[in-house]
């Protein structure tokens, strides 16, 4: 079956960085989307990555490495407006998204 | 109109109605997407249409039926609603060229 794995739930503190981890196995692999969705809201994207390394765009990162199934993405100088739940979500051989069930980030003060 | 909008807002509705949620964009985009989404699951994708005229089933289709008569539009219909369809949906869309899906703001949907 297909699985995308990532942490429930992770707490960092303003200011600082977080790196929340996506593990995946799916049938076949065109690319791994990262999106943000604030509590009562729509996901927005935030990275795409289809060959492997890393992706940088401001505060935000996203790595990739297609042999081992995994991504992260990378927050820096956290804000308060960051906490938000993270969706990994990997794009099939269908061309289909299979989502990770989110990783819910708290940043403390 | 800017984007995705999807109406109603949010809905209660009694076990055995028929529903139809409402999802409408404006940015010409061919490919369009139904999604749940269930506390603890990722987004499971209900129907999907690459293009006007043509649907396709997703991984959670039974009870829910869609259809895509032009390039703007795109209806989901429960035909006859359970307490297990209650949940958040999604409608989302991309261009078959591009590599991110736009979202719009959701429907919250109870089922009495």
């Amino acid at each position: 079956g297909q699985n995308i794995d990532q942490p429930t739930e992770m707490t960092a503190t303003e200011g600082a960085i977080v790196q929340i981890n996506c593990t995946y196995q799916t049938s076949g692999f065109n690319g791994l989307f990262w999106y943000q969705q604030h509590a009562g809201e729509a996901p927005t994207f935030l990275s795409y990555n289809v060959l492997d390394g890393l992706e940088e765009k401001g505060r935000f990162s996203s790595f990739l490495s297609r042999s081992k199934g995994y991504s992260y993405l990378l927050l820096k100088e956290l804000q308060m407006k960051d906490s938000a739940s993270y969706l990994c979500a990997v794009r099939d051989s269908n061309y289909q998204l299979i989502w990770g069930a989110g990783t819910k980030l708290i940043i403390k003060p | 109109i800017a984007g995705i909008t999807q109406a109603p807002t949010s809905q209660i509705l009694a076990a055995g109605r028929r529903m139809t949620l409402r999802c409408t964009q404006d940015m010409r985009h061919n490919a369009m997407y139904w999604y749940r989404q269930d506390l603890g699951l990722g987004l499971r994708l209900i129907h999907y249409s690459n293009t006007a005229g043509t649907t396709g089933k997703g991984e959670v289709p039974d009870g829910y039926s869609v259809s895509r008569a032009n390039t703007d539009d795109f209806p989901l219909t429960l035909a006859s609603a359970v307490p297990s369809q209650t949940s958040v949906y999604f409608c989302a869309s991309s261009d078959s060229g591009e590599r991110e899906q736009f979202f719009g703001p959701g429907t919250r949907l109870t089922v009495l």
